[in-house]
């Protein structure tokens, strides 16, 4: 069965701190890897992973996969109380479908205090 | 530039009352659209996705329903709710696969939060 397995589910750090999350998956047909951001409403995305050792950056917010150990790392470096929030990751597997299969893992809740 | 619309934001609804979730999209044609439902501390579960008017599929069996009766609508609804439907519900979309700049991922709504009493 497919999974995906976050870790730590929440995590409370001080302003300033740098932070990792990490993300572990079971998936046939990998196709690529996602990760979103979600405060109250809609998750927003910030990365899709599909290549091996090749860091994503985005301001203060990096990610990298690991395709062989099956995994993936989220670090936010310098975390400002704006950055409080879940963050989700997905895997979207490939095959023969006209659609997106994404299987998402329960999030980790992130809370940045001043 | 590409937009979802969800709504309502927030419902409370009776057991056994009916139920109608909208969701459009603008700004791209013939999306790949996507209903899901997220428990407290659980990931996205997905409830149906649709690759064309008319056409839909349930990945679980539930008490739900879906239909697209045009292109970039998409409706979640329910004859009668069960106190196990309360969540929140989010809808998607992306680009079907195999359009010019596909390998992008899925974009979400803002949610409606729904509570059964």
């Amino acid at each position: 069965e497919d999974k995906v397995v976050q870790s730590p589910l929440s995590l409370v750090v001080h302003e300033g701190d740098t932070v990792t999350l990490n993300c572990s998956y079971e998936v046939t047909n990998f196709r690529s890897l996602l990760w979103y951001k979600q405060e109250k409403k809609a998750p927003t995305f910030l990365f899709m992973l599909t290549s091996s050792g090749i860091e994503k950056k985005s301001g203060r917010l990096s990610s990298i996969l690991d395709k062989k150990e099956l995994f993936s790392i989220l670090n936010i470096t310098a975390t400002q109380t704006g950055d409080s929030a879940v963050y989700l990751c997905a895997v979207e597997k490939g095959g023969w479908t006209s659609y997106d299969k994404v299987i998402f893992g329960p999030g980790t809740s992130l809370s940045v205090i001043p | 530039s590409q937009t979802i619309h969800q709504w309502p934001a927030t419902l409370v609804q009776p057991v056994g009352s009916p139920l109608s979730l909208e969701c459009t999209v603008e700004g791209t044609s013939n999306p790949n659209l996507y209903w899901y439902r997220q428990a407290a501390g659980r990931g996205l579960q997905l409830l149906f996705y649709s690759v064309g008017i008319g056409q839909i599929s349930s990945e679980v069996p539930q008490n739900l329903s879906a239909s697209r009766p045009q292109d970039r609508q998409f409706i979640l609804s329910s004859k009668k709710l069960l106190l196990s439907d309360s969540g929140f519900y989010l809808c998607a979309w992306s680009l079907p696969r195999g359009a010019p700049y596909s390998n992008q991922p899925q974009h979400f709504g803002d949610g409606t939060r729904l509570s059964i009493l």
